[in-house]
């Protein structure tokens, strides 16, 4: 059974960093691209990072361009996200979803995580 | 890019409920489709504007034609209550783009 659970929300200040991570199981990670997709409270769905299954393309929305840095460790079955200069509009229930194939760009989102809470606030 | 969605969507038991994706030339990409019932994380769908993932009930069907891709529910139920979210990937910007998401309600 494919399995992701995210780990490492909690409260942050802004301006203060936040390391995701992301524990894939019943599969091979390294098969696949991976994806952080947030959503803020009662608020839609946001892409925010792409990876493809060798770290060789990454994209980023424009609202993390610069701030964040999406990475992932095949051999340890993780995805991460490390979140940078947070913001108060940062907070948001960050998920991790498996893309059904190598590559990031344009495949469905086949598999997601339960999320982890993130809440930027002083 | 920008999708464009219905806030939300009212349908009685058995009728077909229909949600639209609205894009400019949508057509020319590839939609997909996610239900999130409340409190849960989303599940796809609709793959490939119109594919059917294994578990997903007949009921569901997906069709993109010019500016507008839609999702049909038909003989829609109660468990079927939940946001329905439109998804593309915008090679211009080498980003993922979820639709503003739907609101769909069992009357």
């Amino acid at each position: 059974e494919v399995q992701l659970v995210e780990s490492g929300g909690g409260l942050v200040q802004p301006a203060r960093s936040l390391r995701l991570s992301c524990a894939a199981s019943g599969f091979t990670l390294g098969e696949y691209a991976m994806h952080w997709v947030r959503q803020a409270p009662g608020k839609g769905l946001e892409w925010v990072s792409g990876i493809s299954w060798n770290s060789g393309d990454i994209a980023y929305a424009d609202s993390v361009q610069g701030r964040f840095t999406i990475s992932r460790d095949n051999a340890k079955q993780s995805l991460y996200l490390q979140m940078n200069s947070l913001r108060s509009e940062d907070s948001a229930l960050y998920y991790c979803a498996r893309t059904a194939g190598p590559d990031y760009r344009n495949a469905e989102f086949d598999s997601w995580g339960q999320g982890t809470l993130v809440s930027v606030s002083s | 890019y920008v999708l464009t969605q219905p806030p939300s969507v009212s349908v009685a038991p058995g009728e077909t409920a229909r949600i639209t994706c609205g894009g400019n030339n949508i057509e020319s990409k590839t939609v997909h489709w996610y239900q999130q019932r409340p409190g849960q994380a989303p599940v796809l769908v609709i793959s490939n504007d119109s594919g059917r993932p294994s578990g997903v009930p007949e009921r569901f069907s997906g069709s993109n034609s010019g500016n507008t891709a839609t999702l049909s529910i038909s003989r829609v139920e109660a468990g079927d209550e939940a946001d329905y979210y439109c998804q593309v990937w915008d090679g211009s910007s080498d980003q993922d783009v979820f639709g503003t998401g739907t609101k769909v309600t069992v009357l």
